[in-house]
Formats: structure tokens, sequence, C-alpha cells
């Protein structure tokens, strides 16, 4: 079986604070991470995912997120956060072993308030 | 290049009646899946299709169904709507390749009275 967990139900910063959301998976061998972000009344957009390789992924509006393998994490950060950051993020998480088994698992997800 | 498009954007039906949702993937896109958001239970998977067969589905009832045709499009169909029915429904798609990420689509959002 394959999870995610988002252990903060919300993250509140201020505009040009550095902004980190945090998530953690299970999956059975070496996982494909992804994020994704929600506007309210709109579906997810991509960000950014973790193929393999180098551990700093960089994504979309500045976004970018460290794999942990021993800390099985995938945190999504971004060093200054403008308020039209403020959304629902989405971690979520496949095994790549699984290769008949291309659903995603998400995590419940992030709300993230940035403050002028 | 148009992204996922979903219709209708909003659909109310009352309990007990059929509701059908569709899906338009990327151009060039074979794969598509259906999510269920709801409210207090997270994104769910429901349904993947590809090369027009269904290829997995998620823990949810049979009165969940889909198909998808020779141009890639999808539907989904629920028959005897129950009220917890109620959700948002996301369409993805994607390559199939193994690691092609999966792009989504605006949603429908069922209603059900």
């Amino acid at each position: 079986a394959q999870s995610v967990a988002q252990p903060e139900d919300q993250v509140n910063v201020a505009e040009g604070n550095p902004l980190t959301v945090k998530c953690t998976y299970s999956v059975s061998g070496n996982p494909y991470l992804f994020w994704y972000v929600q506007y309210p009344n709109r579906g997810l957009q991509f960000l950014l995912k973790y193929i393999t390789g180098d551990n700093l992924v960089k994504g979309s509006y500045g976004f970018e997120a460290e794999f942990n393998k021993s800390q099985t994490s995938f945190h999504l950060k971004k060093p200054s956060a403008l308020v039209s950051d403020s959304a629902l993020y989405f971690c979520a998480v496949r095994a790549q072993e699984r290769s008949n088994d291309y659903k995603l698992s998400f995590g419940a997800g992030t709300t993230v308030t940035v403050r002028a | 290049e148009a992204g996922v498009t979903q219709s209708p954007t909003h659909l109310i039906k009352t309990r007990g009646q059929q509701a059908t949702l569709r899906c338009s993937p990327i151009s060039g896109h074979t794969s598509v899946y259906w999510y269920q958001q709801a409210l207090g239970l997270g994104l769910q998977f429901l349904l993947w299709y590809d090369e027009g067969e269904e290829r997995n589905r998620g823990n949810f009832p049979p009165r969940f169904s889909g198909r998808q045709f020779p141009n890639y499009s999808s539907e989904l169909n629920v028959n005897a709507l129950e009220l917890e029915d109620s959700a948002l429904y996301l369409c993805a798609s994607s390559l199939l390749r193994v690691t092609e990420t999966q792009y989504f689509g605006p949603g429908t959002r069922l209603l059900v009275l």
C-alpha cells in the first residue's frame, strides 16, 4: 500500500518569508513524488515531481522540494512567499515498481495562507 | 495547447438519479484518471482508463462506472445517486509512461439533493 501524510492542516506565513509545506510518504520500493496546488473552485495544478537523481527538485512559480529517502520526506519549499501562493497544496506518491498501477495516492492537503 | 477539459462544471441531481460526467484529455494523452474530492475525505482514486480499457479502479461501489472512447475522451457514470456522492470529480490525463505526470482538469462539482 502507498500513502502520504501532510502533518499540517494549515501553514501561515508573512509575505517575503520562507514557506515550507511538509510531506512524508510510505510506499513499497522507490517512490515517484509529486506536488500539486489547488486554488478555490479549481482543479489541481502540477508544481513539480521527483523521479530519480538530484534530491532537490525545482518546479513552477519558484517552488522546490527536497527528497529525503532516509526520512521518507518530500517537503515543498519557497524561499520568499507571495500572497498569491495562498492555496491548498497536495503531495502525492506512487510506487516506481508497480508499473501496472498508475494511480496516485494523495495527502489530505495543507492550506497555505500568506499574509501581506 | 489546451488542457484537460471537463463538463459540465456543475451538476445538480436528486437521490436515486444518474449522473454523467465528461472529460477530454490533453491532445496526445491516452490515459484518463478519475478522482473524487469529497469534503473531509480528500482525493480518492476512482478509475483509470487507457487505450479504451479500464486498467484499475479504486475502492468504490459498482454504481461508479465509466468508459473511454476511441478519441480517448472519457465518461464517468454514477448510478443510483446517494447524498454522499456530492463532491468535486476531477479528471486527469497523461501519456502512458512510467514517469509521466498526470494533468488535471477543473473538475465537475456534483451536488446530490
